[in-house]
């Protein structure tokens, strides 16, 4: 079975600065998607940027990047220029490529905190 | 965003009662899935769908049910709540048309069972 760990329950960050959230994952499948979602207090859950790990080249979305390390099984999530709109629960989740096993398994979660 | 819509947002119920959590789309996606969330925690996939008469248990065992008669809508039945069942419950759809099979969240039901 996979599993995703988020190794810091809390972060925060000084406006326009940047700031990095880490995620790690196990897993003896060699094709599989990594995602980063971002739900805000009491909002929707929405997706911030996704990887295909057979891709060696990080995705970027705006001022978010990844820095996705295979061998290492490492995804983290790289906010640059950080906005007060920000501040959110943040999730590392997988996904295998197998189809019919399209379920995500979700990390414990990142709150971000953005310091005026 | 995506079209994916929840009823209620929040529920408050004695135990006892039997409660039914909404959840339609209107993208036509096939796949639909229900996750409960504790306050600051992960989420943990409790039933999925991935097609209408199709619904399997999820990872974390759950005394909710679901039914999934029309391909855009996937509620979620507890014939029983009980204060155990106090959480978040989030609804999530995806298709393989979307790119990377993306699931994409509704808004979320918060339950508290009294």
């Amino acid at each position: 079975a996979q599993t995703v760990t988020q190794s810091q329950p809390e972060m925060s960050v000084q406006e326009a600065e940047t700031v990095t959230l880490s995620c790690t994952y196990d897993t003896s499948e060699s094709d599989y998607y990594l995602f980063w979602y971002k739900q805000p207090p009491s909002r929707q859950m929405i997706l911030v940027i996704r990887q295909e790990a057979y891709k060696q080249q990080n995705a970027t979305e705006n001022r978010f990047s990844v820095n996705f390390q295979k061998a290492a099984k490492s995804f983290s999530l790289k906010i640059s220029d950080s906005q007060l709109g920000d501040a959110a629960m943040y999730f590392c989740a997988y996904r295998s490529a197998d189809f019919g096993n399209e379920k995500l398994t979700f990390g414990t979660g990142t709150r971000l905190t953005i310091i005026p | 965003e995506a079209d994916i819509y929840q009823t209620p947002r929040y529920l408050v119920i004695g135990t006892g009662k039997k409660i039914t959590l909404e959840c339609s789309q209107t993208m036509g996606h096939d796949k639909m899935y229900w996750y409960q969330q504790d306050p600051g925690m992960e989420l943990h996939l409790i039933h999925y769908s991935y097609g209408v008469n199709s619904t399997e248990k999820g990872d974390l065992s759950s005394e909710s049910t679901v039914s999934r008669i029309r391909t855009e809508h996937f509620p979620l039945t507890l014939e029983s709540a009980r204060p155990s069942h106090t959480s978040q419950y989030l609804c999530a759809s995806s298709s393989p048309e979307t790119y990377q099979e993306t699931q994409y969240f509704g808004p979320g039901t918060r339950l508290l069972v009294l």
